[in-house]
């Protein structure tokens, strides 16, 4: 089983739709969740942290489910800017990062 | 606004050559990262580094690599014979004493030949 599992997508919206994204995470243990965003040949950058009480930031709403190792991320009112490759993230013990493969995000207009 | 630096950009080398990347960390993070990504892949961790020791390291990182903390600002990977399949992006990432969020730098581009 993968550690952190993604849908690869791609998934294709028009501009103004609400998109989520899903994931889940194979270890229990696991400590703090994230959302990188990732450009094309570009670094990731952190999105936003995740927590179980939920979190919003803008557009961007993101969920945690300890009980069901899930973790989601819903984008309102998308941007043609929003189209990147979208990172569920999850720190281990020893301060290491988990990524998944990322879900590839394309807003059209 | 600080940001992680890496050099060169692009590196390409022959296979069997040995390969130091460079990272520049923000200058009050404590905790050092390099990841890297194989294009059309995941990235992946190597190796963790706080207090001038290696905290994790993945099973990639094999006796090949190693990392160092030369001086105050630098922190270094090398690759002492390199494989085609070490071909990748190389991200160099940095945290501050809260751990919270990892900064990661441009990259690296390592081409073998």
């Amino acid at each position: 089983r993968k550690e952190v599992e993604q849908d690869p997508g791609p998934f294709n919206v028009p501009e103004g739709a609400t998109v989520a994204f899903n994931c889940t995470y194979s270890n229990s243990a696991s400590q703090s969740f994230f959302w990188y965003r990732q450009d094309c040949r570009k670094e990731p950058k952190l999105l936003m942290s995740v927590y179980s009480s939920g979190n919003e930031d803008g557009r961007f709403t993101a969920q945690l489910n300890r009980a069901s190792q899930y973790i989601s991320l819903l984008i309102r009112d998308s941007k043609l800017s929003d189209s990147a490759t979208y990172l569920c993230v999850v720190l281990e013990y020893g301060n290491k990062l988990v990524f998944g493969a990322g879900t590839i995000l394309r807003v059209k207009s | 606004e600080p940001e992680v630096t890496q050099t060169p950009s692009h590196q390409v080398t022959q296979m069997g050559q040995e390969v130091i990347l460079r990272c520049v960390p923000i200058s009050n993070h404590l905790y050092f990262y390099w990841y890297r990504q194989i294009l059309g892949q995941k990235v992946e961790f190597l190796v963790s580094f706080y207090n001038n020791e290696i905290s994790e390291k993945s099973e990639i990182f094999d006796d090949q690599f190693s990392v160092e903390r030369p001086d105050g600002s630098n922190f270094t990977l090398k690759i002492r014979s390199t494989k085609l399949e070490d071909s990748a992006m190389y991200f160099c990432a940095s945290g501050d004493i809260s751990n919270t969020e990892a900064f990661f730098g441009q990259g690296t581009r390592l081409t073998v030949v």
